[in-house]
């Protein structure tokens, strides 16, 4: 069954320190993977997608790793800041299918103290 | 550009009322979708479009019915709301998510509805 878990489900840290979000798939045949951030009140923004064939990305502070092999992801935040609080979500697109089916997580709440 | 706009953001029915909620694109998107999102839950996909006159199912389309008549719109009506409907939905569009799945998906700032 394809199936997308995340851990942790929620997260608090203070604003300066470093996290990192996870994200294990079963999804297959693999597409891409796709983190979105949503903040509260409003609809997911893409942050980074990553293909089969990388390892890393990064935007800004936010660095998405992806392991093929183990069919795990994670989502690193360097330097938190109070505007990162939100749910961030984890989607695996398979091509399994000609319409590219997406598979969602349930999202890691993260919040940020001052 | 206005993005992906949906209307109303907050509404209140009694069981057995129907309601449309709207969702409209100006990015000349092929694909658009119509998810909910419960708390707990990731979000699941309701119907979907890839193109104008064509709609289809997806994971819990009980209770809900779609058309897209033009390109731009999207409209989910609720023909007897229950109060398993009560949820957050939300609009999104792509460019096409054919065969690879790589285009973002546009989502809209979402509509909260409760059902009494």
């Amino acid at each position: 069954k394809n199936q997308v878990e995340q851990s942790p489900q929620s997260l608090i840290i203070l604003e300066g320190k470093n996290c990192t979000l996870q994200c294990n798939y079963t999804v297959s045949p693999f597409s891409n993977l796709r983190w979105y951030k949503q903040d509260t009140g409003r609809g997911p923004v893409s942050l980074t997608i990553m293909t089969f064939s990388e390892n890393t990305k990064s935007n800004g502070r936010y660095t998405a790793t992806l392991d093929a092999d183990t069919k795990q992801s994670s989502l690193h935040i360097t330097a938190s800041q109070l505007s990162d609080s939100a749910s961030y979500i984890c989607v695996v697109s398979d091509r399994g299918s000609t319409l590219g089916r997406l598979y969602f997580g349930r999202g890691t709440q993260l919040t940020v103290w001052p | 550009n206005a993005g992906v706009t949906q209307t109303p953001k907050f509404q209140v029915l009694k069981t057995g009322q129907s309601m449309t909620l709207q969702c409209a694109q100006d990015m000349n998107h092929e694909y658009m979708s119509w998810y909910r999102q419960d708390p707990g839950m990731g979000l699941r996909l309701i119907h979907y479009s890839v193109g104008a006159g064509i709609t289809d199912q997806g994971e819990v389309p009980n209770g809900y019915n779609v058309s897209r008549s033009t390109t731009e719109d999207f409209p989910l009506r609720l023909l007897s709301a229950a109060p398993s409907q009560t949820s957050v939905y939300f609009c999104a569009s792509s460019y096409s998510i054919i065969r690879s799945g790589a285009n973002v998906l546009t989502f809209g700032a979402g509509s909260r509805l409760t059902v009494l």
